[in-house]
């Protein structure tokens, strides 16, 4: 069985400041894990994914998250937060070998602070 | 990149009656279709996986007689809410999966569909 626990279903920050969400997995077999973005009233949007190559993985709007295997965590950041960033965070694990279904945390509402 | 159109964005329906929810991939191939629902201030909740040809797979505690779900094409799968009642208010996302290239899980949403029952 597998899971995502994401610490923090809010978190706020200062526009500039670094943003850091938090997301720890749990899988029997080597996962795929995925970070994706939620404004309201809207679908989800791939931020981006780790499937098994460069544990420090980059995605869109300058967001980056690092598959660390020992603490099994993939934490999300960015260096500044800009005030679009506001929205809906959701991290994800699929086990890998495709065809798997996908697994969400509860989701981190961010907050940035003019 | 990979786009999946929902339709309709929003609806508003009276009890009893029965609401159909289209989730297509334009450009893009899909076997596998995911419905989900998801409760104002929560996270995604998997309804039924949706292969195209075949019946769906139901999640634990979901009631297959109430959500309908058929997969016709490669690119069309329906979720149809019969009989709705207040209770079924909610907003529903589809996603698929693609067919072709390294399968890596990666899924591609609809924009959403926001049922609201009166």
């Amino acid at each position: 069985a597998q899971s995502v626990t994401q610490l923090g279903s809010h978190v706020s920050v200062s526009e500039g400041a670094l943003v850091l969400l938090r997301c720890n997995y749990s899988s029997s077999v080597p996962p795929y894990l995925f970070w994706y973005v939620q404004y309201p009233n809207q679908g989800l949007q791939l931020l981006l994914k780790y499937t098994s190559a460069a544990t420090l993985v980059k995605g869109i709007n300058g967001f980056e998250a690092e598959f660390k295997k020992s603490e099994t965590s993939f934490h999300l950041t960015k260096p500044s937060a800009h005030m679009s960033d506001a929205a809906e965070y959701f991290c994800a694990v699929s086990e890998s070998g495709g065809y798997q279904k996908v697994t969400f945390g509860t989701g981190t509402k961010l907050q940035v602070i003019p | 990149g990979a786009v999946v159109s929902q339709h309709p964005s929003r609806v508003i329906c009276k009890s009893g009656t029965s609401v159909k929810i289209e989730c297509r991939s334009l450009d893009f191939q899909a076997t596998t279709m995911f419905w989900y629902r998801q409760f104002p201030k929560q996270s995604l909740m998997l309804m039924a996986t949706s292969n195209e040809g075949s019946k769906a797979t139901y999640e634990q505690g979901v009631e297959k007689d109430k959500f309908l779900i058929n997969h016709a094409s490669l690119t069309l799968s329906t979720l149809t809410v019969t009989s709705a009642h207040p209770e079924d208010s909610s907003f529903y996302i589809c996603s698929a999966r693609p067919v072709t290239g390294v399968n890596t899980g990666e899924l591609f949403f609809g924009e959403g569909s926001r049922l609201t029952v009166l």
